[in-house]
């Protein structure tokens, strides 16, 4: 069965700092993995998605993912934190034999300090 | 071109009483996703449709349901509230039904049952 888990429900970064939010899947075949933001009230906003392209995959405002296959992670990261970026990031799975169920993880809340 | 629409924004109702979300997809989309979103936590799958059949139901007990109707707007359905409904309730739509096509959100209704 699909799983996602995310590492930390809570990351504080300095602004400028390096941002690395962690998420490991679960999938019985290649998955299809996406990250997505969410601000307060708000629905989610996709970031980026792998799709079984390249394995280092870049998204909107700064922010790039990178699939390991061996290691089932698909870890966010951008390089230099703006305060823009605090919101809540989920990691997201779907397969094809489930249609275009996503299976999200519990979220992490990015915290950006000046 | 407007992306997802839902109504109402809010919603408030008493236990024991049914509640009817709607949603309207991105012009051209075929397919509607329903994810419920209880605080703290990430989305889960409620029911998804494509071209007006269902093609995948979620872990939800049979007094959530849902239909899409020939413009591929969608209604969900809840009968019987129960205290633990209160959530966010977003719609999500895509071109196919398919887990690679990437799901573009609604803001959400916000549902408290008291």
């Amino acid at each position: 069965a699909q799983s996602v888990t995310q590492l930390g429900s809570h990351v504080s970064v300095s602004e400028g700092a390096l941002v690395l939010l962690r998420c490991n899947y679960s999938s019985s075949v290649p998955p299809y993995l996406f990250w997505y933001v969410q601000y307060p009230n708000q629905g989610l906003q996709l970031l980026l998605k792998y799709t079984s392209a390249a394995t280092l995959v870049k998204g909107i405002n700064g922010f790039e993912a990178e699939f390991k296959k061996s290691e089932t992670s698909f870890h966010l990261t951008k390089p230099s934190a703006h305060m823009s970026d605090a919101a809540e990031y989920f990691c997201a799975v779907s397969e094809d034999n489930q249609g275009g169920k996503l299976i999200f993880g519990q979220g992490t809340e990015l915290s950006v300090k000046p | 071109d407007a992306g997802v629409t839902q109504s109402p924004t809010h919603l408030i109702k008493t236990r024991g009483q049914h509640v009817t979300l709607r949603c309207s997809p991105i012009s051209g989309h075929k397919s509607v996703s329903w994810y419920q979103q209880v605080l703290g936590q990430g989305p889960q799958f409620i029911f998804q449709y494509y071209e007006k059949e269902e093609r995948g139901r979620g872990n939800f007990p049979d007094r959530f349901s849902a239909r899409q109707f020939p413009n591929y707007s969608s209604e969900l359905n809840v009968n019987a509230l129960l205290l633990g409904d209160s959530a966010l309730y977003l719609c999500a739509s895509s071109l196919g039904y398919r887990g690679n096509n990437e799901q573009f959100f609604g803001p959400g209704t916000r549902l408290t049952v008291l």
